[in-house]
């Protein structure tokens, strides 16, 4: 299995601030379409993850642009040029380049 | 606007089978790009991604499950299902349905998720 790591894995933000999280990967998830098969997803509290960028650096439909994903073969950062309120939850990335699809920890965003 | 929404028991025995249905609107599950996958989390722990199956029949499922996993479509009710065998308390977890398309995404639409507790 591809195995995926976060850091950091708890994260307090102030409003306003820019926020990063890095996922790594055990493999490579550049695939032979020229894409990278990680997405990033939102955990809000009491809510079930929702999808926040799709092959490493796409903003899902709706993602404000405060959201950016970047990187490339193992190594991938989320940012958050400037946290609001509502950006609070877990942060997870997830492998689907190879079968088991396969998560990082999370990273628990909170307010300071 | 594609919903995907989870049904099922929410109490399982042990040793029991634990069976979920994900019923699908606005989108058809016989389109061929795309796939229904069954994620679950168990308390105090991370995601687990269970399988996936796609309208032509194709299925992968997460070998740490082993031979106790499957899951079926009913196209005419725009449904599928998971069933996972012999379940114990490890299996107790939030569990979700959710959508993906291949070379797009890996989980673009999910469901609210239904939480299963194995107990006696």
């Amino acid at each position: 299995d591809i195995e995926m790591t976060q850091s950091p894995l708890s994260l307090p933000v102030t409003p306003g601030e820019p926020a990063s999280i890095s996922c790594s990967s055990s493999q490579s998830l550049l695939h032979s379409d020229g894409n990278n098969y990680l997405d990033w997803y939102l955990q809000k509290p009491g809510q079930s993850p929702q999808l926040l960028i799709r092959l490493g650096s796409n903003r899902a439909a709706g993602v404000p642009d405060r959201f950016t994903g970047s990187g490339s073969v193992t190594h991938f950062t989320l940012r958050i040029s400037s946290v609001e309120a509502e950006d609070v939850g877990v942060y997870y990335c997830m492998q689907f380049k190879q079968i088991p699809f396969t998560f990082g920890p999370g990273t628990k965003v909170d307010i300071k | 606007q594609v919903q995907l929404q989870e049904s099922g028991p929410r109490l399982v025995k042990p040793s029991w089978t634990l069976s979920l249905t994900c019923t699908v609107s606005g989108a058809s599950i016989i389109n061929n790009n795309d796939y229904w996958n069954w994620i679950r989390r168990p308390a105090g722990k991370g995601m687990e991604w269970i399988g996936r199956i796609y309208s032509s029949g194709t299925i992968n499922y997460n070998p740490s499950l082993g031979s106790r996993v499957s899951m079926s479509l009913d196209t005419s009710n725009n449904q599928f299902s998971l069933h996972l065998t012999s379940v114990t308390a490890a299996d107790t977890a939030d569990y979700y349905c959710a959508r993906g398309r291949d070379h797009v995404s890996g989980l673009n639409v999910w469901g609210q998720g239904t939480t299963v507790t194995v107990a006696s």
